[in-house]
């Protein structure tokens, strides 16, 4: 069982607009730690899509974004395209066990 | 942009030990910037992290692989590896390496496959 809490799936028609949510515990977010959220297609290299919560490294589209608040955090992607259909990972530090991540988010473009 | 490419045997019998290594290409190691870590999902499951190696030879590990694991560094070679011993089915998982800026992993291998056997 993972550490951070994200839902194992969620789907959205091209165009539409989904969101991955990502709860922890006093211990990682709630204890004022950063989220970072990664995209993963099985077989490749993991790609960093937001860092520090909300900033965007270069390159990524800005259809993509991150919130937190408190223990709990959220990647919105906007205007869905078939190429982001992917695995969505959030990670974070945690005081007992330094890098945390979740469970994942398959992520469907129906 | 800097690479890392994971290789090592896909195959390691249960009670023996697993090696594997990153190699970094396009970025040297001795960086101060960054933490040079390892990563690894088991089948069906979410990452979990190793542990990591600072140029200056530090380590951290996770707590609960701790007692099994070694991380170095040859920087001549510009790479970085992993030892875990006495495996069991549970390390069956696919291993990342990956690089560390700040608390965030900005560069990823594209993983190995390894399987424990009995």
């Amino acid at each position: 069982q993972s550490v951070l809490t994200q839902p194992p799936s969620v789907s959205g028609a091209p165009g539409q607009r989904v969101i991955i949510s990502c709860t922890g515990s006093s211990s990682n977010l709630g204890a004022g730690y950063e989220v970072n959220w990664y995209q993963h297609l099985p077989g490749t290299a993991p790609k960093l899509l937001i860092y520090g919560n909300n900033k965007r490294p270069s390159g990524v589209p800005d259809r993509f974004s991150g919130s937190k608040s408190g223990a709990s955090a959220s990647l919105a992607i906007t205007g869905l395209q078939a190429e982001d259909e992917a695995d969505y990972y959030c990670q974070s530090h945690d005081t007992s066990v330094s890098w945390v991540f979740g469970g994942g988010t398959k992520l469907t473009v129906l | 942009q800097v690479q890392l490419q994971e290789s090592g045997p896909g195959l390691v019998k249960s009670s023996q030990t697993l090696s594997l290594t990153c190699t970094v290409s396009r970025g040297s190691i001795r960086s101060g910037a960054y933490y040079w870590s390892w990563i690894r999902q088991h089948p069906g499951k979410g990452l979990e992290w190793i542990g990591y190696i600072y140029y200056s030879g530090t380590t951290y590990y996770n707590p609960s692989l701790e007692s099994r694991l070694i991380i170095s560094m040859d920087t001549s070679k510009n790479q970085f590896s992993l030892r875990l011993s006495s495996v069991t089915a549970a390390d069956t998982a696919v291993y990342y390496c990956a690089r560390r800026s700040d608390s965030w992993f900005d560069r990823w291998g594209r993983g190995t496959q390894v399987t424990v056997s009995s």
